[in-house]
């Protein structure tokens, strides 16, 4: 089975552009979530979609914007890039339903994509 | 709010040698679920455990071992018999029931392990 994938795996943007990271999950997971990992603040959750919807979001600005397709492919937009969103960005998926306990499913997480922004 | 710590940044042993990777969490929930994930260089998180907060038994995996104590709010991981391919970033992380399960984790600040060949 594949894992999770995401793209590009490399990305250079200057200060003020818009910025698309595109995640695939593994086949039949339907939750994705996005974390940033900088050295500063460690790793951070950003927000979680499942079956195309918001259900989770962390304390990041509006300038962070996400979307889930009905396939579970997933983006997550950055407008207005500034420089402290120089980042590795983390894709995980699960295929977790929701709030079962006792689910043995966990997130599994892609390579990310490393954001410079100059 | 919830909260990981850990502790240690930065561990080196020689290789062959046990190590134990400390995590100390912080939750007002009663059902919460705990991990550890491996970053290697490569940056890919890679899982190693998920434990539900009623399951306190211990685990052992091939080298790798895990100790939960609720009452000391504890998940602590040990390498036995380390070796190099277990240089890496540790990161234990956190995650409250009332979070649908798994999809909000609350990450530590990482144990940079190093094993010296």
């Amino acid at each position: 089975k594949a894992g999770v994938t995401q793209t590009p795996r490399y990305l250079i943007k200057t200060r003020g552009q818009q910025v698309t990271l595109s995640c695939s999950p593994i086949s039949g997971h339907r939750s994705v979530s996005w974390y940033q990992q900088t050295p500063g603040q460690g790793l951070q959750f950003l927000f979680e979609y499942f079956s195309e919807t918001q259900r989770n979001k962390g304390n990041f600005p509006g300038r962070f914007s996400g979307r889930q397709f009905s396939n579970s492919r997933s983006e997550m937009n950055v407008s207005t890039l500034e420089l402290g969103d120089s980042a590795l960005y983390l894709c995980a998926s699960s295929s977790l339903a929701g709030g079962l306990f006792g689910s043995t499913d966990t997130q599994y997480f892609g390579p990310g994509t490393r954001l410079t922004v100059l | 709010a919830q909260k990981v710590t850990q502790a240690q940044t930065e561990i080196s042993v020689v290789e062959k040698e046990d190590v134990t990777l400390d995590c100390v969490y912080e939750t007002r929930d009663t059902t919460y679920y705990l991990f550890w994930y491996k970053q290697p260089p490569s940056g890919e998180l890679v899982f190693l455990i998920r434990r539900n907060s009623f399951d306190e038994q211990n685990e052992i995996s091939g080298r790798y071992s895990w100790n939960f104590q609720k009452s000391t709010s504890s998940f602590n991981f040990t390498i036995t018999a380390s070796q190099v391919v277990d240089s890496a970033v540790y990161f234990c992380a956190l995650s409250e029931g009332s979070n649908f399960g798994n999809e909000k984790l609350t990450f530590g600040t990482g144990t940079r392990l190093t094993i010296i060949p």
